[in-house]
């Protein structure tokens, strides 16, 4: 199994709402990724988790919020997000930091 | 960060060989130069990576230049599925090894 599934695949929300975007793998990678895309730009960094501790923070605003509740599983929760938030949001995984990342298809988010 | 410098498009035709040129002139020795490619409403794939030497994989050749300061992806005869937005990264290896750090990529085009 070298999949990265995301859910869900498209997402609407409003700036007061809470909702959350979740990613997994069962590939035995120690490593998960939370990247922001917006159209025509290449794909920027937020998150990284290593070993499902937090080790890099991407000075994201606090309104993301990641959560890695075991080695297969990525959260990202979101709350009162902007309509600049919406973007498509890719989680990644590799064995260790610094692997061949494997891409999930991505959430397209709109924030209404 | 080691920066890279790719043309922002190119074209091909269907069944031909397309090169894709990268400029890395301040690579550093642990630098590993890494491809991925992000075809059309998908998340980006890993096509392949090398340190020095030349590599061959089923997707694609890469070629290294003997001080390391480019690159050429090679993909050897172009089918439409190719057309894709393709990165060229580079990661550190270590412990203090970096994640991917996305450039703007060249978009290929696949001429019928």
């Amino acid at each position: 199994d070298t999949e990265v599934t995301q859910t869900p695949k498209h997402l609407v929300m409003g700036m007061t709402n809470k909702k959350s975007l979740k990613c997994e793998q069962h590939m035995g990678h120690r490593a998960m990724y939370w990247y922001k895309q917006k159209a025509k730009k290449p794909p920027e960094l937020m998150f990284v988790y290593s070993y499902e501790k937090l080790s890099i923070n991407e000075s994201v605003p606090s309104r993301f919020s990641p959560e890695c509740p075991n080695s297969s599983l990525l959260n990202l929760h979101l709350h009162a997000l902007q309509p600049e938030d919406s973007a498509l949001y890719l989680c990644a995984s590799s064995l260790t930091r610094g692997e061949t990342q494997y891409f999930g298809p991505g959430t397209r988010l709109l924030v209404l | 960060d080691a920066k890279t410098t790719q043309p922002n498009s190119m074209e091909s035709n269907e069944e031909e060989p397309v090169h894709l040129p990268c400029n890395h002139s301040t690579i550093s020795g642990t630098d590993y130069i890494h491809w991925y490619r992000q075809l059309p409403s998908q998340g980006p794939e890993y096509v392949i990576h090398g340190l020095t030497s030349n590599v061959n994989n089923r997707m694609a050749s890469l070629a290294i230049a003997e001080d390391r300061k480019s690159s050429t992806l090679i993909l050897h005869r172009a089918t439409l599925r190719d057309a894709a937005v393709y990165y060229c990264i580079l990661i550190r290896r270590g412990s203090g090894n970096t994640p991917l750090v996305f450039g703007k990529g060249t978009r290929l085009s696949v001429i019928a």
